[in-house]
């Protein structure tokens, strides 16, 4: 059964404070993808990666970064977190290059900064 | 301009009826669509995929009009359980096949 984690359902931060979000996925998916998603705005992309160490900037990557040392696993790092990163995070894998493109998205986190 | 633009709705009808979305996009090169599917609280799911020819999956008709730049959804004899919100899913090719996302019809279904 296809499977993304994420680490957290529900987190609160301070603002300032550096935040990490995992995300694990069992499939063996070679692309792994981090969105926020906010009402009117819909899913925006911040980040993706196609491979182990590499990354690309999605749409909206200013205030974050990532890291893929593992296969299996993607984080997203606020390096100081904002009020205005206040949002649901959701992370989504896929096999690269699929036949049918198929993205598979963990259960989101929602993340409040005060 | 927005890469893919839907109508938010939000839509409420009642059991049995059919209703229909539309989503526009506005690069052509766009070559791949979906139709995803979320619940409250929850995370979206692939509906189905939106072929040229036109596909169907019970009472769920997807349709692509490349010459309006525009894909649909017709869902026939509503249930309860179709009440959701519907995201629109274009694919450009040239751009790493990165997803973009409509921002969400909401459904719901009236007893």
């Amino acid at each position: 059964d296809v499977k993304v984690t994420q680490s957290s359902r529900y987190l609160v931060k301070r603002t300032g404070e550096k935040v990490f979000l995992e995300c694990v996925q069992d499939m063996d998916h070679e692309n792994m993808f981090w969105y926020r998603q906010d009402p009117g705005l819909g899913l925006r992309l911040i980040y993706f990666s196609y491979d182990v160490k590499m990354k690309e900037k999605g749409d909206i990557p200013e205030g974050y970064s990532v890291s893929r040392e593992k296969k299996e696993r993607f984080s997203l790092i606020l390096e100081s977190a904002s009020t205005n990163q206040t949002s649901m995070y959701l992370c989504a894998s896929s096999l690269l290059g699929g036949k049918s493109d198929e993205q598979f998205f963990g259960p989101g986190t929602r993340l409040t900064v005060l | 301009r927005k890469e893919v633009e839907q109508d938010p709705g939000p839509f409420n009808v009642p059991e049995g009826a059919t209703v229909a979305f539309n989503c526009t996009y506005s690069n052509s090169a766009s070559q791949s669509f979906f139709w995803y599917r979320q619940d409250c609280r929850k995370e979206p799911k692939l509906l189905m995929s939106v072929y040229s020819s036109g596909n169907e999956d019970g009472r769920f008709t997807a349709q692509l009009n490349r010459a309006s730049q525009y894909i649909s959804l017709l869902i026939r004899d509503s249930k309860l359980s179709d009440s959701a919100t519907y995201l629109c899913v274009v694919i450009r090719m040239n751009t790493g096949n990165q997803f973009y996302f409509g921002t969400g019809t909401s459904l719901t279904v009236i007893p």
